[in-house]
């Protein structure tokens, strides 16, 4: 089954704490993407990456880190944590004709 | 800067109902226009979706109108049904290689029996 898995799904932490949240994919894509949903806002992309080691910001970048090392995984690294950036994560996995593939989504909180 | 406008941000309608969505954008670079449904807790989902040589694509019971002098297009679905309570967010892409979604803001639609 063509899947995109994220995890954790559910986190709270504090500000400062360094935190990965994992992503992959089993579709053998290119693309994917980072995206945070806030109401009012809709997605918004953070980076996104169009290889392995190629990786480019998206809207909304700051405070945000990625790395491409094999095509299937594509973590979405905050080194320091700030409230700001409590929201709703999602990872997609785009296909070439086009259509994005959204992982299940992480609920991150910043205390 | 808001690309993708949508409205209305809430929408009730009638079970077997026409519900209707619209997005305007302002970058005619602007060249595929999806439309992606989300439930509670799940990931967007891509409903439908449209390329500017044509004015209108239908999948089912769900038609995606595009007007491309007026930068607008809209989602419709014929007879509503309650399983299509979600968040419809329209989203637009522009050939510039990063294949970045630029997202409306969501409607969150309600079908009542």
């Amino acid at each position: 089954e063509a899947q995109v898995t994220q995890n954790p799904r559910y986190l709270i932490t504090v500000t400062g704490k360094k935190l990965t949240v994992t992503c992959s994919q089993n579709m053998n894509h290119e693309y994917m993407s980072w995206y945070r949903q806030d109401p009012g806002l809709g997605l918004r992309q953070i980076y996104y990456s169009m290889n392995v080691e190629v990786t480019d910001k998206g809207d909304v970048p700051e405070g945000y880190k990625v790395s491409r090392k094999e095509k299937r995984n594509f973590p979405l690294i905050l080194e320091s944590p700030s409230p700001n950036q409590t929201s709703l994560y999602f990872c997609a996995s785009i296909s070439p004709t086009d259509t994005q593939y959204f992982g299940p989504g992480t609920r991150l909180t910043v205390l | 800067q808001q690309q993708v406008k949508q409205s209305p941000q809430s929408l009730i309608v009638q079970k077997g109902g026409i519900s209707i969505i619209n997005c305007a954008y302002e970058n005619t670079a602007f060249d595929y226009f999806p439309w992606y449904q989300q439930f509670p807790g799940k990931g967007p989902a891509l409903l439908i979706a449209i390329r500017p040589d044509v004015s209108e694509k239908k999948e089912g019971r769900f038609t995606i109108s595009f007007n491309k002098s007026a930068k607008q297009f809209s989602l419709h679905i014929m007879d509503s049904q309650p399983g299509d309570s979600a968040t419809y967010f329209c989203a637009a892409r522009g050939n510039f290689g990063n294949e970045k979604l630029t997202f409306g803001t969501g409607t969150r639609l309600t079908i009542i029996p």
